[in-house]
């Protein structure tokens, strides 16, 4: 089955305690991005990747970071996790970056 | 910037059709997505359309583009209880290099029995 795989789908955790949220597609899409959902503040992009090793930022990069060593894997990593950052995180695809996204079930972070 | 706007909530009965509405402000050619979101899921892309085009049907979706008002909308024919969820309307400027989707604030569509 065509998917995008988030994992873990919720966690609790504290500040500072460095943490990595993965995705994974299995339908060899090109371009992946990264957004955080927020009452009152819709999806924003955090960071995304037109292909393997090509990555930038979008909208809300701080405190973030990104990997695509390999083309169905972009995990976004946290290295100093803070309350503010507090989210429901999705991770979306596209065959290319001008077709549909494709989007996961979500993550949600809890920053204590 | 762009924007995109939805009302928040619409309560419908259950075989009644559900009619959606979103407008942005991208003036340059745009494409334009509906996406659906159940508790607890991901969005679920429904539909989009391009900004040439007037009209899609897909089932028992119709959506509708009004280019000279930026006004887009989602119908929903023959409405059923499992239909309710969060709509969110969505843009993406082909201009953009980052090629992100601008989300509204979705609707949330409450279907009653």
């Amino acid at each position: 089955e065509a998917q995008v795989t988030q994992n873990p789908r919720y966690l609790i955790t504290v500040t500072g305690k460095k943490l990595t949220v993965t995705c994974s597609q299995n339908m060899n899409h090109e371009y992946m991005s990264w957004y955080r959902q927020d009452p009152g503040l819709g999806l924003r992009q955090i960071y995304y990747s037109m292909n393997v090793e090509v990555t930038d930022k979008g909208d809300v990069p701080e405190g973030y970071k990104v990997s695509r060593k390999e083309k169905r894997n972009f995990p976004l990593i946290l290295e100093s996790p803070s309350p503010n950052q507090t989210s429901l995180y999705f991770c979306a695809s596209s065959l290319a970056p001008n077709q549909p996204q494709h989007f996961g079930d979500g993550t949600r972070l809890s920053i204590l | 910037g762009e924007d995109v706007e939805q009302s928040l909530f619409l309560s419908v009965r259950e075989g009644d059709s559900s009619v959606i509405n979103c407008t942005y402000t991208d003036s340059s050619s745009t494409y334009l997505y509906w996406y659906k979101q159940e508790p607890g899921a991901g969005l679920q892309l429904l539909t989009y359309i391009f900004s040439n085009m007037d009209m899609k049907q897909d089932q028992r979706l119709t959506v509708l583009l009004n280019k000279k008002d930026k006004h887009l909308s989602l119908r929903i024919a023959d409405t059923q209880t499992g239909d309710s969820a969060i709509y969110f309307c969505a843009e993406r400027d082909p201009m953009d290099s980052s090629y992100k989707l601008i989300f509204g604030s979705g609707t949330r569509l409450l279907v009653r029995p």
